[in-house]
């Protein structure tokens, strides 16, 4: 049973326009969520952040929004550029996993010039 | 800035042989985790290690073990390879304390024939 879900497998934007990636989770405990960005052949690497006490969170291009009613949260890039390209992997824990994260399945994002 | 450091970024093994991948974190972070990624699946938890000599099942130990002797160093065994172990692996590290961000290293891409 996913605890944490990105229904999309994949995503193809226009460069300049916006992304929107969406991640949904199940578990009400969760109250930290990252956004990880991967390209082919590397590791992971952290994108962003937000606290469940928060609900926007913003970095240069990048913004988080967490809408806990809904347990929904979304990254937005824009403008987006092909360099953007990647795979990105959305993840939840909470306090008590002592750091251990759940991941979603990731979304592959594709900007197109 | 953290670095995470795996021993091989590519690595072909026969069926039945023992493998060996290591990590090594320049942090001095208690928690290291070993993942593997698989497409359409995410990054899947192996085990992880909140401290030297101690160890936890992830969510998907079976046929595999670690080994943490030293602090920086988190060691995962494939105690006899099989193909279905043919993966992306991930070694990851974070600073205890709560909910941290994990950082990865570049991955160890095993193919076991």
């Amino acid at each position: 049973d996913q605890q944490v879900k990105q229904n999309s497998p994949s995503l193809s934007v226009q460069e300049g326009r916006i992304s929107i990636l969406n991640c949904d989770y199940t578990n009400s405990m969760f109250d930290y969520f990252l956004w990880y960005k991967k390209y082919p052949a590397e590791g992971p690497t952290f994108l962003i952040s937000i606290s469940s006490i928060k609900d926007k969170n913003e970095d240069g291009r990048f913004t988080v929004f967490l809408n806990k009613s809904a347990k929904h949260l979304s990254l937005h890039i824009v403008p987006s550029q092909p360099g953007d390209s990647a795979v990105y992997f959305c993840a939840a824990s909470d306090e008590g996993s002592q750091g251990n994260l759940i991941f979603g399945k990731g979304t592959k994002l594709s900007v197109k010039p | 800035d953290v670095k995470v450091t795996q021993s091989s970024r590519y690595l072909v093994k026969r069926t039945g042989e023992k493998v060996f991948l290591e990590c090594v974190q320049d942090m001095d972070h208690e928690n290291m985790f070993w993942y593997r990624q698989d497409p359409g699946l995410g990054l899947r938890l192996i085990y992880f290690s909140y401290d030297v000599k101690m160890k936890e099942k992830g969510d998907i130990p079976e046929g595999y073990s670690v080994s943490r002797e030293k602090k920086e160093r988190f060691s995962l065994i494939l105690e006899s390879a099989s193909t279905n172990q043919t993966s992306m692996y991930l070694c990851a590290s974070s600073s205890p304390g709560g909910v941290e961000t994990q950082y990865f290293g570049p991955g160890t891409r095993l193919l076991v024939l």
